[in-house]
């Protein structure tokens, strides 16, 4: 069985400019979160869908929005970028909900903003 | 507020020898307690978790981690490292019967270095 795939696996933007990342879960994994890796910061939340439907939202401003589609693919979208947007964004799946489940992680967008 | 700490940046220890990285949590209600590990470059990778029951939870490549309520600890353990052990560990926390379900809070990571 494939693992969390996520694309692009670099991404290099220059301040004001918006991205697109890409995830597509594990086949038959239906919730996909989303996390923030910084030095500074570490991982931190930034959403969870499951079922097309946004169930959690980290606090994150309103720059940072996501989407998951009917086959439970995800992406998110970072608009008008800052430099302190640069960041590993890892994406992660898992069967349902269910609080005792592990997340399987994808290797991650590197997204640089200069 | 629901947290977790890991209180060393990092560990160093000699191949062969037993490792411990400690974790420590506040949560209300019951935890639900996760280990991942990171190698350069890639995502986190599964190693072992905490729901209920023997406080002594074994895990992926010999890890093991012990839950101590008293002590709000959930420290990883492995009897003799490896080289290949060398990465970056997280602690994670998920408060059971949170709707928060998708939400994993982690630790600020302790890096593990394993010298030959």
């Amino acid at each position: 069985k494939a693992g969390v795939t996520q694309t692009p696996r670099y991404l290099i933007k220059t301040r004001g400019q918006q991205v697109t990342l890409s995830c597509s879960p594990i086949s038959g994994h239906r919730s996909v979160s989303w996390y923030q890796q910084t030095p500074g910061q570490g991982l931190q939340f930034l959403f969870e869908y499951f079922s097309e439907t946004q169930r959690n939202k980290g606090n994150f401003p309103g720059r940072f929005s996501g989407r998951q589609f009917s086959n439970s693919r995800s992406e998110m979208n970072v608009s008008t970028l800052e430099l302190g947007d640069s960041a590993l964004y890892l994406c992660a799946s898992s069967p349902n909900r269910a609080t005792n489940e592990k997340l399987f992680f994808g290797s991650g967008t590197q997204l640089s903003v200069l | 507020a629901q947290s977790v700490a890991q209180p060393e940046d990092q560990v160093n220890v000699a191949e062969g020898n037993p490792l411990t990285v400690k974790c420590t949590y506040s949560v209300s209600g019951n935890p639900y307690l996760f280990w991942y590990v990171q190698y350069p470059n890639r995502g986190l990778q599964f190693l072992l978790k905490y729901i209920t029951g023997d406080n002594l939870v074994k895990g992926s490549y010999g890890f093991e981690a012990e839950f101590n309520k008293s002590q709000t600890s959930f420290h990883l353990k492995k009897p003799s490292a490896l080289v290949s052990d060398s990465a970056l560990y997280f602690c994670a926390v998920r408060d059971h019967g949170s709707s928060n379900t998708g939400k994993l809070i982690f630790g600020q990571g302790t890096t593990l270095q394993v010298k030959p």
